[in-house]
């Protein structure tokens, strides 16, 4: 089965400072990479996704993320981090559903980042 | 604006008395999820529909069906809520694949208390 991981449980950034959110995954065949971002009782909210083409993909609300191959990873990225930007970050990999062969996203275990005014 | 629509966003229901949460969509997606997320947990697949053809994960609990009448509604039926049903629920849809656009796009989630 493929995963996904995200190794930090919370991240901590000044305001105006850049962030960065790790994710590393695991896949057979080409990988599908997402990113959502999800703030308190809401639900997800889609950011950027790679699926093929250029490393560097650009989402919403300026966030980036950069797809490397050769270190199986897909780090979210933003130059310049807004108190607003304080939410729970979720990774994620479409996965192979058992025998049916269908599609869902599985989902790393999440990382809340923190911006300090 | 085309979307996903939970209802109700929170629902308190009693220990053992069944419960219905709803999700429709106006994306006329042929895939509809639904995901279990507790505490601030990565979302759970518990099943999804691949237009009519209903998927159950292995692990998902008998406790739990779903129906969709149609393409735009799905249901989440909770037959005997435990204290341990507590947890956000969210719906999703996609697109088929091969059709465009590959993300999920999620509902609000309906947050669920068991008393």
């Amino acid at each position: 089965a493929q995963s996904v991981a995200q190794p930090e449980d919370q991240v901590n950034v000044a305001e105006g400072n850049p962030l960065t959110v790790k994710c590393t995954y695991s896949v057979s065949g080409n990988p599908y990479l997402f990113w959502y971002v999800q703030y308190p009782n809401r639900g997800l909210q889609f950011l950027l996704k790679y699926i093929t083409g250029d490393n560097l993909v650009k989402g919403s609300y300026g966030f980036e993320a950069e797809f490397n191959k050769s270190q199986t990873s897909f780090h979210l990225k933003k130059p310049s981090a807004l108190v607003s930007d304080s939410a729970l970050y979720f990774c994620a990999v479409r996965d192979i559903l058992g025998l049916t062969g269908r599609r869902a996203l599985t989902f790393g275990s999440g990382t809340r980042l923190q911006v300090q005014p | 604006d085309a979307m996903v629509i939970q209802n109700p966003r929170y629902q308190v229901t009693q220990f053992g008395k069944p419960v219905t949460l709803s999700c429709s969509q106006t994306l006329n997606h042929n895939v509809m999820y639904w995901y279990q997320q507790k505490s601030s947990q990565a979302p759970k697949l518990l099943f999804h529909y691949y237009d009519k053809d209903f998927n159950n994960e292995a692990d998902t609990p008998d406790n739990f069906q779903s129906r969709r009448p149609n393409t735009s509604f799905c249901f989440l039926d909770i037959r005997s809520p435990g204290l341990g049903d507590a947890a956000m629920y969210l719906c999703a849809t996609s697109r088929k694949p091969g059709q465009g656009d590959t993300e999920a796009f999620f509902g609000q989630g309906t947050r669920l208390t068991v008393v």
